[in-house]
């Protein structure tokens, strides 16, 4: 079964750190775009970085730059998402997904079509 | 960042209904726009890409249209499990962001 699972979630106090972890299973890690996306108590989706398939190429979203570092380790088929200087605006559930990047004549399309369950990253005082 | 509008924000509708939903970007993003279902407690279901490409296995009643800033997913014939909320996304350019959602509820 094609599925990813994430772990690591926690509570933390605010400046802290945590390190989740997304573990995949049914395909092979290295053949895809992976990222990580979060969803805070209340709000809607809001995609936090993705990393390509050899993690030669990065992206993040400009509140989390110099705090969260997404990396991959393809031979243990795990995405990883380290979290410092966390903030309370950090609170969320976090999920990885895995994207086709589709190509087409017009070009590649993100598609995320494997979700995970989510972690849950509380940060409070 | 690019802003991505969604209305309506809710809509009551009833089995059968027509239903369509609009999204609209803060500035041109070619085609590069993605349909997402969210049913509570479950993870988002990837319905369409590229703005008009059906997804492997989404029922056809789904569709999607438009191109630059304004995009449309309609589903033609509701049926009683697309009760849900539904997100834009876009790809155009980093950082990806959604639009905040229209939940479909029953009427």
């Amino acid at each position: 079964e094609v599925q990813l699972v994430e772990s690591g979630g926690g509570w933390v106090q605010p400046g802290g750190s945590l390190r989740l972890s997304c573990a995949a299973s049914g395909f092979t890690l290295s053949s895809y775009w992976m990222t990580w996306l979060r969803q805070a108590p209340g709000m809607g989706l809001e995609w936090v970085a993705n990393i390509f398939r050899d993690g030669s190429e990065i992206h993040y979203l400009d509140s989390v730059k110099g705090r969260f570092t997404i990396s991959r380790d393809n031979a243990k088929n795990s995405l990883y998402l380290q979290m410092n200087s966390l903030r309370a605006e950090d609170t969320a559930v976090y999920y990885c997904a895995r994207d086709l990047d589709i190509a087409t004549e017009s070009g590649y399309y993100d598609a995320f079509d494997i979700w995970g369950r989510g972690t849950t990253v509380t940060v409070s005082s | 960042a690019i802003q991505l509008t969604q209305s309506p924000s809710s809509l009551s509708a009833s089995v059968g209904d027509r239903v369509t939903i609009t999204c609209r970007a803060s500035q041109g993003i070619r085609d590069d726009l993605g349909w997402y279902q969210r049913k509570p407690g479950q993870a988002p279901k990837l319905l369409i890409y590229a703005a008009s490409s059906l997804q492997s296995g989404v029922p056809s009643r789904f569709s999607g249209s438009g191109s630059g800033t304004d995009f449309t997913l309609t589903i033609s014939s509701l049926q009683p499990e697309d009760f849900a909320t539904y997100y834009c996304l876009q790809d155009f350019n980093y950082p990806r962001t959604f639009g905040p959602g229209t939940t479909v509820d029953m009427k």
